[in-house]
């Protein structure tokens, strides 16, 4: 089984200031992530993924995640928040080496930038 | 045009109709998902299908069926309509695992749902 748990369903921060989403899975296989956005009346679109290989991945927009097994951790941050980042996203794990894959999402995080 | 698209966007209905949400892609993928999104509870999965002849539940398929018409089209229906099943839903693609697949999901832009 795989789960996923959001620390946090709101995060405000200032205009500039760092972006750091929270991110904890458990799974019995090694994971893939996964760090999802979703803009108002939007669907969900890939921010980045780790599967194999290096522990930091950078995504679009500026975002990165780092891959932490021993803390089972996957957060996601940006050095410096703009107002375009005002979202809700989402992390995700799905099973790899599994015949088939299923992604499990966290409950969310709605993300709120001030200028 | 949107690789997953989804119809219709936005539908109000009332309790005890039938309801069809149709999805179509142009990706090439053999997997498709219907998941259902409401505030403060993520994305759960309702159904999905491998390929036109496997269905497979997800979490929370009661009240749900879908039809598998080719390839590309995929579509939920809820028989009865019930007001606990507004919510927006999503219709997403993935590859199969002999392609470059991580288990990547490809979404639709949604169809929000108000049962009355």
């Amino acid at each position: 089984a795989q789960s996923v748990t959001q620390l946090g369903s709101h995060v405000s921060v200032s205009e500039g200031a760092l972006v750091l989403l929270r991110c904890n899975y458990s799974s019995s296989v090694p994971p893939y992530l996964f760090w999802y956005v979703q803009y108002p009346n939007q669907g969900l679109q890939l921010l980045l993924k780790y599967t194999t290989g290096a522990t930091l991945v950078k995504g679009i927009n500026g975002f990165e995640a780092e891959f932490k097994k021993s803390e089972t951790s996957f957060h996601l941050t940006k050095p410096s928040a703009h107002m375009s980042d005002a979202a809700e996203y989402f992390c995700a794990v799905s099973r790899a080496g599994a015949g088939s894959y299923q992604l499990t999402f966290g409950k969310g995080t709605k993300l709120s930038v001030i200028p | 045009d949107a690789d997953v698209t989804q119809t219709p966007r936005n539908r109000i209905t009332k309790t005890g109709k039938r309801i069809m949400l149709e999805c179509s892609q142009t990706k090439g993928h053999d997997r498709m998902y219907w998941y259902r999104q409401d505030p403060g509870l993520g994305l759960r999965l309702i159904y999905y299908s491998f390929d036109v002849k496997d269905i497979n539940k997800g979490e929370i398929s009661d009240g749900y069926s879908v039809s598998r018409q080719a390839q590309a089209k995929f579509s939920l229906s809820l028989e009865s309509a019930i007001p606990n099943q507004t919510a927006l839903y999503f219709c997403a693609t993935s590859g199969r695992l002999a392609q470059t697949n991580t288990g990547e999901l490809f979404f639709g832009e949604g169809s929000r749902l108000t049962v009355l």
